[in-house]
């Protein structure tokens, strides 16, 4: 199985801080990356695909980069609705794996 | 528009077999690239594949799993059904189905729902 593994697992920060999550994964994934964002009682929702594709609908400060074994997630100028889990998962194999979430709360 | 629903007890014993059902609108299972999941969320931790079934009829599972689950697909009811036998406590959780379309992994998720083992 392909492990994923994201850093840190809790980020601290303020409304407008621009943020950072990485991704790693234990072997070459390609570019099969993708990175969700779940909120307390509801189910994940797609923001990234592909490694850098902006799933349709989802703000543009939300970007993402990486390829092979290393991703990172950014959230440029963070808002009060991005506080939130966020979760890596490699689709490049099976079993899918993903990625033991980063929580981003309020600092 | 994609909706996906589960379907299925809140409550089962352990040795018990789980059998959810997701109903979903908006695409064909029928379609090349198209597929359902199902993904698992214990209270409190990650997020955690369990099988996936392929508009062709392929189905692929979480090796750590494989010989409880089974997951089908019934076309013409626009459903797919995940079984798992031997409950245990440890299989509390929130299961959720997923549409899955070529490249973009899974696009599209139901609400979820919680299955709590115990006796």
């Amino acid at each position: 199985d392909i492990q994923m593994t994201q850093s840190p697992s809790t980020l601290s920060a303020s409304v407008g801080d621009r943020v950072t999550i990485t991704c790693r994964a234990s072997q070459s994934v390609r570019s099969w990356l993708a990175w969700y964002q779940q909120k307390p009682g509801q189910a994940p929702s797609l923001l990234i695909y592909e490694a850098s594709s902006l799933e349709s609908g989802v703000p543009s400060r939300f970007s993402g980069s990486g390829s092979g074994t290393e991703f990172t997630l950014t959230i440029n100028s963070l808002q009060p609705d991005d506080f939130a889990t966020y979760y890596c998962q490699q689709y490049n194999s099976f079993p899918r794996t993903f990625g033991q979430g980063t929580k981003v709360e309020i600092k | 528009q994609i909706t996906l629903k589960e379907s299925g007890p809140a409550l089962v014993k352990p040795t018990q077999t789980l059998t959810l059902t997701c109903t979903f609108s908006g695409f064909s299972l029928s379609t090349a690239g198209v597929g359902v999941g199902w993904i698992r969320q214990p209270p409190g931790k990650a997020l955690e594949w369990l099988a996936l079934i392929y508009g062709d009829g392929d189905r692929r599972y979480s090796p750590s799993l494989r010989s409880r689950l089974t997951i089908t697909r019934d076309t013409s009811k626009n459903q797919v059904v995940l079984t798992m036998t031997n409950m245990d406590p440890v299989d509390t959780a929130t299961y959720y189905c997923a549409h899955r379309i070529t490249d973009r992994s899974f696009d599209s998720w139901g609400q979820g729902t919680l299955v709590t083992v115990s006796s």
